[in-house]
């Protein structure tokens, strides 16, 4: 199946700093869904991208799909500490149908 | 999300046994997922099911199998628990179409001793 790289695996930032993770694929993606994470929680649905270079904001989250639908970032801008927790990339297994998760990347927000 | 239900919450149990676990939903979809993760892991795909009568094998079927019972039970069973399969268990749904999002259950933690 398809396989996707997220780094970091952790960030950990003062209250007010920005972040980013970003997700690689070594083959062309059809489109990538974003969730989060929360401490002892489930994973939440954010967004999905589907064109190429795709730009979509949610308040302070800015999330990219790359020209070449191969890689994709999420964008905080001013962290808060409602923001903690483990965001994961996930891409349509076009085989299985179904979808693969990245290995995350777990933000921790300072005070 | 309170409309897809897993049960028990959490469960400790010894080596060799059977177990079951089980999830409900009550927001009409079709497809139901079962997931487990390992501490520092994203989730990998056991098994999914696009309706009743579709079972489709994940990325990590071994040892684990499931039924679909009615458009609104998932259950996944370990016929023979063993330790390497602690993990947390989540149980998703998703509406029909592609590339709909999934809705997750709160989760199952699993410790086999």
């Amino acid at each position: 199946g398809q396989q996707v790289m997220q780094i970091p695996q952790y960030q950990h930032v003062q209250e007010g700093e920005d972040f980013t993770t970003y997700c690689n694929s070594s083959t062309t993606l059809s489109n990538i869904q974003w969730y989060k994470q929360r401490p002892g929680g489930h994973p939440v649905f954010l967004i999905q991208l589907v064109k190429s270079g795709e730009v979509k904001k949610q308040k302070r989250l800015t999330f990219q799909f790359g020209e070449a639908k191969k890689n994709s970032s999420l964008h905080i801008t001013a962290t808060q500490t409602t923001d903690v927790g483990t965001y994961f990339c996930v891409l349509m297994d076009t085989g299985r149908r179904a979808l693969t998760f990245g290995s995350g990347t777990r933000l921790q927000v300072q005070p | 999300d309170a409309d897809v239900t897993q049960t028990p919450r959490n469960r400790i149990t010894k080596t060799g046994k059977r177990i079951m676990l089980e999830c409900s939903q009550t927001k009409g979809h079709d497809r139901m997922y079962w997931y487990r993760q390992d501490p520092g892991l994203g989730l990998r795909l056991i098994y999914y099911s696009f309706d009743v009568k579709d079972i489709n094998k994940g990325e990590i079927s071994d040892g684990y199998s499931v039924s679909r019972q009615a458009q609104a039970k998932f259950s996944l069973s370990l016929e023979s628990a063993i330790p390497n399969q602690t993990a947390l268990y989540f149980c998703a749904t998703s509406d029909f179409g592609p590339n709909q999002p999934q809705h997750f259950g709160d989760g199952t933690r699993l410790s086999i001793l």
